[in-house]
């Protein structure tokens, strides 16, 4: 079975800073899906960034990218000019291709606190 | 749009009682996943329906059980609640797997 881990319960970053969270995952799968979802206090969990395995292209969306490392199973999110907004917890994710049993597996997730 | 609908928002319930929560996917979402998450840690994944069929499930017992119905909205039943149910239970919706899933705002459960 697929597992994940985040191995950073916390992170704190100054606002306009940097910050990257840590990922990896245990698979034999060759093709899936990474994501990281973002969970503030509303509940709600966002969606922020997605990787297909197949593409060694790192995705980015705005302030945030991946460093997709796939031979390591590793999978970092990357915040750029961090913002208050940023504060939440989020989750690294993976998911198998739709043929397969096709839950998605969490991580225990970081929180990350963004300092004014 | 509206987005993953889910109700109720938060639920008290006695040890023993059954509930079931609902869920409204997004317009044009045939998947419809739950997950249960426990205060501090990530969601487990109880339940994906696709197409009113079950395509999966996780590692729970016979009280959880799910249905989806023609509109592709779903509920999930939980019977012979324990204290250990107590829990936030999400909802997400899918149109395909490679776009991940779209969450609802979670139903809080606390069992008593």
């Amino acid at each position: 079975a697929q597992t994940v881990t985040q191995s950073q319960p916390e992170m704190s970053v100054q606002e306009a800073e940097t910050v990257t969270l840590s990922c990896t995952y245990d698979t034999s799968e060759s093709d899936y899906y990474l994501f990281w979802y973002k969970q503030p206090p509303s509940r709600q969990m966002i969606l922020v960034i997605r990787q297909e395995a197949y593409k060694q292209q790192n995705a980015t969306e705005n302030r945030f990218s991946v460093n997709f490392q796939k031979a390591a199973k590793s999978f970092s999110l990357k915040i750029s000019d961090s913002q208050l907004g940023d504060a939440a917890m989020y989750f690294c994710a993976y998911r198998s291709l739709p043929y397969n049993n096709n839950d998605m597996r969490f991580g225990a997730g970081t929180r990350l606190t963004v300092k004014p | 749009d509206a987005g993953v609908t889910q109700s109720p928002t938060h639920l008290i319930k006695t040890r023993g009682q059954q509930v079931t929560l609902r869920c409204s996917p997004i317009s044009g979402h045939k998947s419809v996943s739950w997950y249960q998450q426990v205060l501090g840690q990530g969601p487990q994944f109880i339940f994906q329906y696709y197409e009113k069929e079950e395509r999966g499930r996780g590692n729970f017992p016979d009280r959880f059980s799910a249905r989806q119905f023609p509109n592709y909205s779903s509920e999930l039943n939980v019977n012979a609640l324990l204290l250990g149910d107590s829990a936030l239970y999400l909802c997400a919706s899918s149109f395909q797997a490679n776009y991940g899933y779209t969450f609802g705002s979670g139903t809080r459960l606390t069992v008593v």
